[in-house]
């Protein structure tokens, strides 16, 4: 079974550039999430997913952030645009309620770099 | 979700077994506690979860006290791949469906 699948794995922008990252969930995964991780720090949710609709995006700064999940498979996360403080890894996660639904799978994660 | 307490760093020989404590004082009764690593330049991994027993699958076992106010995770035979940054959670809500609040986690580092 394949895992979480990001794109790309790296990416170098200068301050003010947007940039988009994409993800393919585990196929079968209605619930995705996107997290960002600072150096040294643990994860931090931006926003979750449930199929197309984002139930949570609490966290998402939403002036320069966004996120879409149109045919609730795929997911991209855009910054637009990026400032020097986000530089940091994008991660992203599925899961499903079937079963028991007691695990987030998570992808190799895209590593931003702001100059 | 309930806050967790875990050492900021540990070292284990490897073969030996690994035991990373958790204190989560103020959990509820219907939180679990759930346990992920992060390998360097990987995405956190699902290691085990539970609520009131003892729990064991094929990457470790976890301990809860009866008061469930702490648990130890163990890995009964650490080797040089489980250095990695461990994750104790107690998510809101009871499960890992939702919100992740991941924590400073433990460093292991399990050294020859």
């Amino acid at each position: 079974e394949a895992g979480v699948v990001q794109s790309p794995r790296y990416k170098i922008i200068e301050k003010k550039q947007p940039v988009a990252f994409w993800c393919n969930p585990i196929s079968g995964h209605n619930t995705l999430y996107w997290y960002l991780q600072n150096l040294g720090q643990g994860p931090e949710l931006l926003i979750r997913y449930e199929n197309e609709e984002a139930v949570d995006d609490s966290q998402l700064p939403k002036d320069r952030f966004s996120a879409e999940r149109l045919k609730g498979v795929d997911s991209t996360l855009k910054i637009q645009p990026a400032e020097l403080g986000d530089s940091a890894v994008y991660l992203c996660a599925s899961s499903s309620k079937q079963g028991a639904g007691n695990e987030q799978f998570f992808g190799p994660g895209t590593r931003l770099t702001v100059l | 979700d309930a806050k967790t307490t875990q050492p900021p760093s540990m070292d284990c020989a490897e073969g030996r077994a690994a035991n990373l404590p958790c204190n989560h004082s103020t959990i509820s009764g219907n939180e679990y506690v759930y346990w992920y690593r992060q390998i360097h330049s990987q995405g956190p991994q699902y290691i085990i979860h539970g609520l009131k027993n003892n729990e064991t699958n094929e990457m470790a076992s976890l301990i809860i006290t009866e008061d469930r106010k702490s648990s130890t995770l163990i890995l009964p035979h650490a080797t040089l791949r489980d250095t990695a940054v461990y994750y104790c959670i107690a998510p809101a809500g009871g499960t890992s469906y939702g919100k992740l609040t991941f924590g400073q986690g433990t460093i292991l580092t399990v050294h020859p």
